[in-house]
């Protein structure tokens, strides 16, 4: 238990069905984090929120929409995705953004398009 | 762009030998993290370094940095099986915490 909760744990869905995968800590940070895992690539930053302002949008397609409502919850909202897009999809929060801080990692979403 | 590769990408030893993980970065690091993630779950935090240190220990894990030739290797001595998993470095960098693709370790008893 890291501290770090994502639901669900799996999740398939259709090219034209809309869900979203939530993500709460409750470690106190101030930034959080979704990363996108695939098979044989490194993991991908897709977001990072600080003070639950986005900082960093590294270049993802607009059919991934993050929400950040306060400092412990972040969701990801999906919607159009591709077979491509099927990925473990993880959360991460720490006490500051970057350098000096480590990171707390969920679970993980287990997402397939299908 | 990447930052940290580890090497190498898999890696099988006995039950109680030392395994030796190396990583390689690009551009200048604030710290590397190094990082466990059993197959499938969430990434757990082991250690981390900064860039002022050379080396750090965290029972059987040792880390090294070597700034000058932007490497760090993790060694994790007197192997058990419940070190199976991937071992990943991360580089910290701004706002980003960047992770390169993992070395696999298993560790046959």
């Amino acid at each position: 238990e890291t501290g770090v909760t994502q639901t669900p744990r799996h999740l398939v869905m259709g090219m034209t069905n809309k869900k979203s995968l939530k993500c709460e800590q409750h470690l106190g940070h101030n930034a959080m984090y979704w990363y996108k895992q695939s098979a044989k690539k490194p993991l991908e930053l897709m977001f990072v929120y600080n003070f639950k302002e986005q900082t960093e949008n590294n270049s993802v397609p607009s059919r991934f929409s993050p929400e950040c409502p306060n400092s412990s919850h972040l969701f990801l909202h999906l919607h159009t995705l591709q077979p491509e897009d099927s990925a473990l999809y993880l959360c991460a929060s720490s006490q500051f953004t970057g350098f000096l801080a480590e990171a707390f990692f969920g679970q993980g979403t287990r997402l397939t398009v299908v | 762009s990447q930052q940290g590769e580890e090497d190498p990408q898999a890696l099988s030893i006995q039950e109680g030998e030392n395994a030796t993980m190396n990583c390689s970065y690009k551009t200048s690091i604030n710290n590397l993290q190094w990082y466990r993630q059993n197959s499938g779950r969430g990434l757990v935090h082991l250690i981390l370094i900064r860039s002022n240190e050379r080396e750090k220990h965290s029972g059987r894990l040792r880390v090294t940095l070597d700034t000058s030739k932007k490497s760090s290797s993790l060694l994790i001595t007197a192997s058990r099986a419940a070190d199976t998993a991937s071992y990943f470095c991360a580089t910290g960098r701004a706002q980003k915490l960047v992770f390169g693709q993992g070395t696999r370790l298993t560790i046959n008893p």
